[in-house]
């Protein structure tokens, strides 16, 4: 059973770009959460997905940022218009079904935006 | 809602000694709860975790202990070793909360060799 799976590890954008990351949860979870880490800090939780829903997108800035999780397919979390402050890991964590409440987390995909 | 603070921010100890990590949390709905250890450049990785139905669980140099009157639980790491240098986070859920987790800030966790 592979784990999370996140691509792309490392992307490079500059400033006013668009950057797309994915995430394929493991195999039977239908819970996806993204998550962004700065430097030397803690998680930052923005937003928690289930199939074809979002559930909580508390964490995610109104502008710029949007998620979805389709059907088929991975998680997506993009980044329009991309700036400097936008550099930083991003994780996504996936859960299975509703009942059970640990996350797996994926490697991060490390967004820097030059 | 619900509020997880996280103590120290940073612990350093020495190798063999025993470090202890505690959170608090606001919501007494809340009833689960897990560490996540976190290395330099890795992801957070589950390394322990209880339900609010037990008061103390264990797996070898690790345990976590939950004092549901106070709102507290801790980490507790004995005989350290170098390996356990990381970031630790705590964090805390509740059924009616969809199961997210609401994370403490972390604790950096130093071994001095």
């Amino acid at each position: 059973n592979a784990g999370v799976m996140q691509n792309p590890r490392h992307l490079v954008r500059r400033r006013g770009q668009e950057a797309r990351l994915r995430c394929s949860p493991m195999k039977g979870h239908s819970h996806v959460y993204w998550y962004r880490q700065l430097p030397e800090e803690g998680l930052k939780f923005m937003v928690y997905l289930q199939k074809e829903n979002i559930i909580d997108e508390s964490g995610m800035p109104k502008e710029r940022f949007s998620a979805e999780f389709p059907k088929e397919g991975p998680s997506i979390l993009r980044i329009q218009q991309v700036v400097r402050g936008d550099s930083a890991a991003y994780f996504c964590a996936s859960s299975p079904l509703q009942g059970q409440n640990e996350q797996y987390f994926g490697p991060g995909t490390r967004l820097t935006v030059t | 809602g619900e509020n997880v603070e996280q103590h120290p921010s940073t612990l350093s100890v020495q190798e063999g000694d025993s470090a202890v990590i505690k959170c608090t949390y606001s919501d007494s709905a809340s009833n689960y709860f897990p560490w996540y250890k976190q290395e330099l450049g890795k992801r957070p990785q589950l390394i322990i975790d209880i339900r609010s139905n037990v008061g103390e669980k264990k797996d070898q140099r690790i345990a976590v202990t939950l004092n549901k009157t106070a709102k507290h639980f801790s980490l507790h790491i004995t005989e350290t070793q170098p390996e356990d240098s990381a970031v630790y986070f705590c964090a805390a859920s509740k059924v009616d909360s969809n199961y997210q987790l609401i994370w403490g800030a972390g604790t950096k966790l130093i071994i001095k060799p």
